[in-house]
């Protein structure tokens, strides 16, 4: 069963915009991770929030967790043309990721 | 060179076949995994290693066998291959040493059962 879930499902934006994808999980978690998969390909690990942080940067990339809500945000911002991608959130507990369904994210020249 | 390697990157095979999905890595982690990804869903863990000695059932892991033959080496076996079991399977490492879960990927193998 997957613990994350990704909202939108499919995000299409101009280049420069900002992008923001959202993730909500069920049960209590270590850290929350994002990774990115280039159609088909192996998975790249993002970014790591652990459960006593709120927020994290990481170049252009901006995630936010709210552990009240199981919630959180992935914001990229001013997209570019190669940020065209699958993004999955993932949550860390019991020493395993459980994975949602993912945000592909289209960038539009 | 790839610190996450996995053989072969496609393969087609008829159903009732046995076939092996390897996978290397070069990073010195002890922790393997194994993972398979269908369209338009998130991963789905089949098998675990924390070590050579412990092997532990994911998810989904009826119809799948695995060996760990040294701490870089995690094989993934479909003892008789039906077609539900089409999908691009990823091998993943990771540390107990430092480091907070993060997983490192192979590049995949794309798998058809006909």
């Amino acid at each position: 069963s997957q613990q994350g879930e990704e909202d939108p499902q499919a995000l299409s934006i101009q280049e420069g915009e900002n992008a923001t994808m959202n993730c909500s999980y069920k049960t209590s978690i270590n850290n929350l991770q994002w990774y990115r998969q280039n159609s088909g390909r192996g998975l790249v690990h993002l970014i790591l929030i652990r459960s006593n942080e709120r927020e994290k940067h990481s170049g252009r990339l901006r995630v936010t967790l709210d552990t009240s809500k199981k919630s959180s945000s992935l914001l990229i911002t001013a997209s570019r043309a190669a940020d065209t991608a699958s993004y999955f959130c993932a949550t860390f507990s019991n020493y395993q990721l459980i994975w949602g369904a993912g945000t592909k994210l289209i960038i539009k020249p | 060179d790839a610190d996450v390697t996995q053989t072969p990157r496609n393969r087609i095979t008829k159903t009732g076949k046995r076939i092996m999905l390897e996978c290397s890595q070069t990073k010195g982690h002890d922790r393997m995994y194994w993972y398979r990804q269908d369209p338009g869903l998130g991963l789905r863990l089949i098998y675990y290693s924390f070590d050579v000695k412990d092997i532990n059932k994911g998810e989904i892991s009826d119809g799948y066998s695995v060996s760990r033959q040294a701490q870089a080496k995690f094989s993934l076996s479909l003892e008789s291959a039906i077609p539900n079991q089409t999908a691009l399977y990823f091998c993943a490492t990771s540390s107990s040493i430092g480091g907070w879960g993060e997983q490192y990927f192979g590049p995949g193998t794309r798998l058809t059962v006909t």
